[in-house]
């Protein structure tokens, strides 16, 4: 079946550096890319997404791009902050694959 | 609102035991889901329904049930637990369908098979 490709697995990052995460999908079809957060213990929850007819989201310290002709979107954290420390994952909607997440670690 | 509530928190099942994980909606939510998520792994569709009465199958059904009578509720059945079934487990809802749209999770429940 159709799968989706995360990268990095884990990123250590300072407080205030940015941090980007990247997942490539095999398929055409894909128009909703979402991205979520997971704090240790705690429930996913979406933090943002994009839709297939923009390259481009904000909110705030955060931003997805997306690529659709090599098939990839991307989340920017930017300024980030001991609190963005968690698990993200990528999903390939339609048939609700999850990236295999990236745990992302910010020191203070 | 509650949003997606699930029971139990917890639970030890011995081999070979079954049990019923309750997942409950108050958002008029057509569209439920089940995963899982092993240690350090990321979540695995198990079932999925798109309304009362409709339920298909994820990337891992093997070895649970699901039922769809309501709206609000979408329990998943554990026949004969092995140990292979030891993890979380998540139900979400969407407004939207399976391609288009933000999905809610529960706060999960932490299953153990001994």
């Amino acid at each position: 079946g159709e799968n989706v490709e995360q990268h990095p697995s884990t990123l250590s990052v300072q407080e205030g550096d940015s941090a980007v995460i990247k997942c490539t999908y095999s398929d055409s079809a894909s128009n909703y890319f979402p991205w979520y957060k997971q704090e240790l213990g705690k429930r996913p929850q979406l933090i943002i997404d994009i839709r297939s007819n923009v390259g481009e989201k904000k909110d705030q310290r955060i931003a997805v791009t997306l690529n659709k002709t090599a098939k990839h979107f991307s989340l920017h954290i930017t300024e980030t902050q001991p609190e963005d420390s968690a698990v993200y994952f990528c999903v390939r909607e339609g048939n609700l694959i999850f990236g295999k997440g990236t745990k992302l670690s910010v020191k203070p | 609102n509650a949003g997606v509530t699930q029971t139990p928190k917890f639970r030890i099942l011995k081999i070979g035991q079954s049990m019923t994980l309750q997942c409950t909606q108050d958002m008029n939510h057509n569209y439920m889901y089940w995963y899982r998520q092993d240690p350090g792994m990321g979540l695995k569709l198990i079932y999925y329904s798109v309304g009362a009465g409709i339920t298909d199958k994820g990337e891992v059904p093997n070895g649970y049930n699901v039922s769809r009578s309501t709206t609000e509720d979408f329990p998943l059945r554990l026949e004969l637990a092995a140990p292979s079934q030891t993890s979380v487990y998540f139900c979400a809802s969407s407004y939207q369908g399976l391609a288009s749209g933000e999905q809610y999770f529960g706060p999960g429940t932490r299953l153990t098979v001994t």
